[in-house]
């Protein structure tokens, strides 16, 4: 079965600054999708940024981008010029390719310190 | 781009009653939606995936008789929970996704349930 692992239960950084969320998973398969997702305090899930296994370039959105390590089986998501609203949880998925269902990673509370 | 709503977006009932709680793919055809519960400071955890015209499928441990699920059309799945307990206050999620299994995941605004 999948698992995926976010070890930073929380993080924070200066306003401005960089910080980077890890995830790793476990899988056996070859082609699968990884997101990462954030939950702001009004608890709407937001994608953050997308990531398909069989692409070798790390996915990028704006202040955001991955470092997708595939071999590793890791997932770290990267924000730049962190912003106020930033703030939230982020919370690292897996999707399979034959499976609709979304394997979740416990969430890192990202803290912004103004 | 893709809208799912969630409705009611809060709700308080009283211990013995049921709820029922509304998940609506807006401009697209879902072809299956699935149903979180959050607890606080927790990720989130699948409940059940519901098909269009067929019997929703639950994760172990969830009370099928509890939490019915239907899904009737490709744009409305709906979550009742029946003589409902303060243990079932918490944090509901639905999602909805289109034909494809690449297709990408909506999520509602969540429903906020308290049992008195």
């Amino acid at each position: 079965a999948q698992t995926v692992t976010q070890s930073q239960p929380e993080m924070s950084v200066q306003e401005a600054e960089t910080v980077t969320l890890s995830c790793t998973y476990d899988t056996s398969e070859s082609d699968y999708y990884l997101f990462w997702y954030k939950q702001p305090p009004s608890r709407q899930m937001i994608l953050v940024i997308r990531q398909e296994a069989y692409k070798q370039q790390n996915a990028t959105e704006n202040r955001f981008s991955v470092n997708f390590q595939k071999a590793a089986k890791s997932f770290s998501l990267k924000i730049s010029d962190s912003q106020l609203g930033d703030a939230a949880m982020y919370f690292c998925a897996y999707r399979s390719d034959s499976n609709y269902q979304l394997i979740w990673g416990a969430g890192t509370k990202l803290i912004i310190k103004p | 781009g893709a809208v799912v709503s969630q409705h009611p977006s809060w709700v308080i009932c009283k211990s013995g009653t049921s709820v029922k709680i509304e998940c609506r793919s807006l401009d697209f055809q879902a072809t299956t939606m699935f149903w979180y519960r959050q607890f606080p400071k927790q990720s989130l955890m699948l409940m059940a995936t519901s098909n269009e015209g067929s019997k929703a499928t639950y994760e172990q441990g969830v009370e099928k008789d509890k939490f019915l699920i239907n899904h009737a059309s490709l744009t409305l799945s709906t979550l009742t929970v029946t003589s409902a307990h303060p243990e079932d206050s918490s944090f509901y999620i639905c999602s909805a996704s289109g034909q494809y299994v690449n297709s990408p995941l909506h999520f509602g605004n969540g429903t906020r349930l308290t049992v008195t």
